[in-house]
Protein backbone atom coordinates (compact mmCIF):
# COMPACT_ATOMS: atom_id res chain seq x y z
CA UNK A 1 0.00 0.00 0.00
CA UNK A 2 1.55 3.13 -0.93
CA UNK A 3 1.46 5.43 1.31
CA UNK A 4 1.85 9.79 1.23
CA UNK A 5 2.97 11.53 4.53
CA UNK A 6 2.34 15.01 5.90
CA UNK A 7 2.44 16.56 8.79
CA UNK A 8 -0.96 17.79 9.68
CA UNK A 9 -0.29 20.57 11.27
CA UNK A 10 -1.73 23.76 11.72
CA UNK A 11 1.75 25.33 10.66
CA UNK A 12 1.83 28.85 11.34
CA UNK A 13 3.63 31.64 9.51
CA UNK A 14 3.69 35.52 9.85
CA UNK A 15 2.72 37.34 7.16
CA UNK A 16 5.81 38.13 4.59
CA UNK A 17 7.74 34.48 6.16
CA UNK A 18 8.48 31.51 4.10
CA UNK A 19 6.22 28.64 4.90
CA UNK A 20 8.29 25.36 4.29
CA UNK A 21 5.37 22.18 3.80
CA UNK A 22 6.79 18.86 3.81
CA UNK A 23 5.75 15.17 2.28
CA UNK A 24 7.78 11.83 2.18
CA UNK A 25 6.44 9.05 0.51
CA UNK A 26 7.00 5.29 0.88
CA UNK A 27 7.16 3.95 -3.47
CA UNK A 28 10.46 4.95 -4.11
CA UNK A 29 9.97 4.04 -8.18
CA UNK A 30 7.10 6.86 -7.92
CA UNK A 31 8.17 9.65 -11.05
CA UNK A 32 5.57 12.39 -10.60
CA UNK A 33 4.67 14.49 -7.52
CA UNK A 34 1.88 17.19 -7.11
CA UNK A 35 0.95 19.89 -4.70
CA UNK A 36 -2.83 20.88 -4.18
CA UNK A 37 -3.94 23.77 -2.38
CA UNK A 38 -7.47 23.46 -0.88
CA UNK A 39 -9.28 26.31 0.91
CA UNK A 40 -12.45 25.14 3.28
CA UNK A 41 -15.13 24.02 2.02
CA UNK A 42 -14.08 23.76 -1.84
CA UNK A 43 -12.36 21.80 -3.87
CA UNK A 44 -8.77 20.80 -4.46
CA UNK A 45 -6.74 23.15 -7.28
CA UNK A 46 -3.59 22.21 -8.73
CA UNK A 47 -0.46 24.49 -7.70
CA UNK A 48 2.14 22.54 -9.16
CA UNK A 49 3.72 19.62 -10.28
CA UNK A 50 7.24 18.16 -10.41
CA UNK A 51 9.29 15.10 -12.00
CA UNK A 52 12.70 15.74 -11.62
CA UNK A 53 14.97 16.27 -8.28
CA UNK A 54 15.84 19.66 -7.71
CA UNK A 55 13.85 22.56 -7.63
CA UNK A 56 10.99 24.29 -9.58
CA UNK A 57 9.96 27.34 -9.15
CA UNK A 58 6.25 29.26 -10.36
CA UNK A 59 5.89 32.81 -8.77
CA UNK A 60 6.03 32.16 -5.04
CA UNK A 61 6.17 28.73 -5.15
CA UNK A 62 9.16 26.75 -5.09
CA UNK A 63 8.44 22.56 -5.24
CA UNK A 64 11.30 20.47 -4.37
CA UNK A 65 11.68 16.97 -4.97
CA UNK A 66 14.71 14.80 -3.45
CA UNK A 67 13.74 11.08 -5.01
CA UNK A 68 16.77 9.74 -2.80
CA UNK A 69 15.61 10.92 0.60
CA UNK A 70 11.98 10.03 -0.84
CA UNK A 71 11.09 13.50 0.10
CA UNK A 72 9.24 16.45 -1.62
CA UNK A 73 8.15 19.81 0.02
CA UNK A 74 6.90 23.24 -1.33
CA UNK A 75 7.79 26.55 -0.32
CA UNK A 76 5.87 29.43 -0.58
CA UNK A 77 7.62 33.14 -0.74
CA UNK A 78 6.02 35.95 0.65
CA UNK A 79 3.15 34.04 2.79
CA UNK A 80 -0.27 35.52 2.32
CA UNK A 81 -3.53 35.18 4.23
CA UNK A 82 -4.81 34.44 1.26
CA UNK A 83 -2.35 31.68 1.24
CA UNK A 84 -4.14 29.99 4.61
CA UNK A 85 -5.61 26.79 3.49
CA UNK A 86 -5.01 22.94 3.41
CA UNK A 87 -1.81 21.68 1.03
CA UNK A 88 -2.13 18.09 -0.10
CA UNK A 89 0.94 16.06 -1.69
CA UNK A 90 -0.13 13.89 -3.93
CA UNK A 91 2.22 11.04 -5.83
CA UNK A 92 0.94 9.36 -9.15
CA UNK A 93 -0.11 5.61 -8.84
CA UNK A 94 -0.45 4.18 -11.92
CA UNK A 95 -2.22 5.72 -14.73
CA UNK A 96 -3.33 9.01 -13.50
CA UNK A 97 -4.55 7.09 -9.94
CA UNK A 98 -3.18 9.57 -7.50
CA UNK A 99 -2.44 8.72 -3.94
CA UNK A 100 -2.62 11.60 -1.41
CA UNK A 101 -1.63 12.75 2.18
CA UNK A 102 -3.23 13.77 4.76
CA UNK A 103 -2.58 17.40 4.29
CA UNK A 104 -0.74 20.01 6.09
CA UNK A 105 -2.83 23.08 7.34
CA UNK A 106 -1.17 26.54 6.47
CA UNK A 107 -2.23 29.54 8.94
CA UNK A 108 -0.47 32.48 7.75
CA UNK A 109 -1.28 35.42 10.70
CA UNK A 110 -1.64 39.06 9.39
CA UNK B 1 -7.55 22.92 -17.65
CA UNK B 2 -11.15 21.45 -18.44
CA UNK B 3 -14.44 22.90 -16.84
CA UNK B 4 -16.00 20.26 -14.41
CA UNK B 5 -19.49 20.41 -13.15
CA UNK B 6 -20.88 18.31 -10.54
CA UNK B 7 -24.49 18.32 -9.50
CA UNK B 8 -25.81 17.99 -6.93
CA UNK B 9 -23.48 20.36 -4.93
CA UNK B 10 -24.69 20.05 -1.74
CA UNK B 11 -27.33 17.19 -0.30
CA UNK B 12 -29.05 15.94 3.07
CA UNK B 13 -30.27 12.38 2.38
CA UNK B 14 -31.80 9.65 4.26
CA UNK B 15 -30.43 6.78 5.49
CA UNK B 16 -31.11 3.69 3.84
CA UNK B 17 -31.56 5.66 0.45
CA UNK B 18 -29.44 6.62 -2.63
CA UNK B 19 -27.81 9.53 -4.49
CA UNK B 20 -26.70 9.79 -7.89
CA UNK B 21 -23.90 12.40 -8.63
CA UNK B 22 -23.70 13.78 -12.15
CA UNK B 23 -20.06 14.97 -13.30
CA UNK B 24 -19.72 16.71 -16.74
CA UNK B 25 -16.86 18.16 -18.76
CA UNK B 26 -16.61 20.42 -21.31
CA UNK B 27 -14.07 18.69 -23.20
CA UNK B 28 -13.77 14.99 -24.12
CA UNK B 29 -11.98 12.92 -22.02
CA UNK B 30 -10.41 9.05 -21.49
CA UNK B 31 -10.79 8.60 -17.82
CA UNK B 32 -12.78 10.49 -15.20
CA UNK B 33 -12.02 9.72 -11.50
CA UNK B 34 -14.49 9.56 -8.77
CA UNK B 35 -12.66 10.58 -5.24
CA UNK B 36 -13.99 10.69 -1.21
CA UNK B 37 -13.00 12.93 1.05
CA UNK B 38 -14.42 12.13 4.52
CA UNK B 39 -14.42 14.90 7.07
CA UNK B 40 -11.17 16.33 8.28
CA UNK B 41 -9.28 12.99 5.89
CA UNK B 42 -7.64 13.23 2.45
CA UNK B 43 -8.63 12.42 -0.86
CA UNK B 44 -8.86 8.71 -1.37
CA UNK B 45 -9.79 7.18 -4.92
CA UNK B 46 -13.19 5.27 -5.61
CA UNK B 47 -12.52 4.12 -9.04
CA UNK B 48 -12.03 5.43 -12.22
CA UNK B 49 -14.33 5.16 -15.04
CA UNK B 50 -13.43 4.88 -18.65
CA UNK B 51 -16.05 5.27 -21.60
CA UNK B 52 -17.32 1.70 -22.84
CA UNK B 53 -16.43 -0.52 -20.21
CA UNK B 54 -16.75 -1.16 -16.53
CA UNK B 55 -15.04 1.60 -14.06
CA UNK B 56 -12.36 0.21 -12.00
CA UNK B 57 -12.75 0.05 -8.65
CA UNK B 58 -10.35 0.19 -5.75
CA UNK B 59 -9.72 -1.82 -2.89
CA UNK B 60 -12.70 -1.15 0.00
CA UNK B 61 -15.24 -0.09 -2.70
CA UNK B 62 -17.83 -2.20 -4.54
CA UNK B 63 -19.74 -1.84 -7.26
CA UNK B 64 -22.60 -2.49 -5.49
CA UNK B 65 -22.24 0.34 -3.29
CA UNK B 66 -20.80 2.89 -5.90
CA UNK B 67 -22.23 1.65 -9.33
CA UNK B 68 -20.58 4.08 -11.85
CA UNK B 69 -22.06 5.11 -15.42
CA UNK B 70 -19.72 6.35 -18.26
CA UNK B 71 -22.48 6.78 -21.14
CA UNK B 72 -19.76 8.68 -22.92
CA UNK B 73 -16.20 11.30 -22.98
CA UNK B 74 -17.90 14.26 -20.87
CA UNK B 75 -19.94 12.78 -18.46
CA UNK B 76 -20.11 10.38 -15.78
CA UNK B 77 -22.33 9.44 -12.48
CA UNK B 78 -21.80 8.32 -9.17
CA UNK B 79 -24.21 6.46 -7.05
CA UNK B 80 -24.22 6.15 -3.45
CA UNK B 81 -26.37 3.30 -2.68
CA UNK B 82 -28.12 1.99 1.27
CA UNK B 83 -26.56 5.17 2.23
CA UNK B 84 -25.53 5.15 6.17
CA UNK B 85 -23.81 8.29 8.35
CA UNK B 86 -20.59 6.77 7.76
CA UNK B 87 -21.11 7.91 3.40
CA UNK B 88 -21.34 11.58 4.90
CA UNK B 89 -17.88 12.82 2.83
CA UNK B 90 -17.21 15.35 -0.21
CA UNK B 91 -17.75 13.37 -3.77
CA UNK B 92 -15.20 14.84 -6.35
CA UNK B 93 -14.64 14.42 -9.99
CA UNK B 94 -11.84 14.57 -11.43
CA UNK B 95 -10.35 14.32 -15.09
CA UNK B 96 -6.78 14.23 -16.60
CA UNK B 97 -4.71 17.84 -17.43
CA UNK B 98 -3.94 18.99 -21.13
CA UNK B 99 -0.97 20.32 -19.54
CA UNK B 100 2.22 19.04 -19.78
CA UNK B 101 2.21 17.08 -16.93
CA UNK B 102 -0.13 14.00 -15.35
CA UNK B 103 -2.21 15.97 -13.75
CA UNK B 104 -5.83 15.69 -12.80
CA UNK B 105 -8.45 18.33 -12.03
CA UNK B 106 -11.38 18.31 -9.96
CA UNK B 107 -14.56 19.29 -9.94
CA UNK B 108 -16.51 21.87 -7.26
CA UNK B 109 -17.68 18.48 -5.50
CA UNK B 110 -20.68 17.00 -4.55
CA UNK B 111 -20.84 17.82 -0.09
CA UNK B 112 -23.11 14.78 0.85
CA UNK B 113 -24.59 14.73 4.56
CA UNK B 114 -26.85 11.68 5.54
CA UNK B 115 -29.13 11.37 8.53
Amino acid sequence: QKEVEQNSGPLSVPEGAIASLNCTYSDRGSQSFFWYRQYSGKSPELIMFIYSNGDKEDGRFTAQLNKASQYVSLLIRDSQPSDSATYLCAVEDYGQNFVFGPGTRLSVLP
Amino acid sequence: SAVISQKPSRDICQRGTSLTIQCQVDSQVTMMFWYRQQPGQSLTLIATANQGSEATYESGFVIDKFPISRPNLTFSTLTVSNMSPEDSSIYLCSVPGHDSGNTIYFGEGSWLTVV
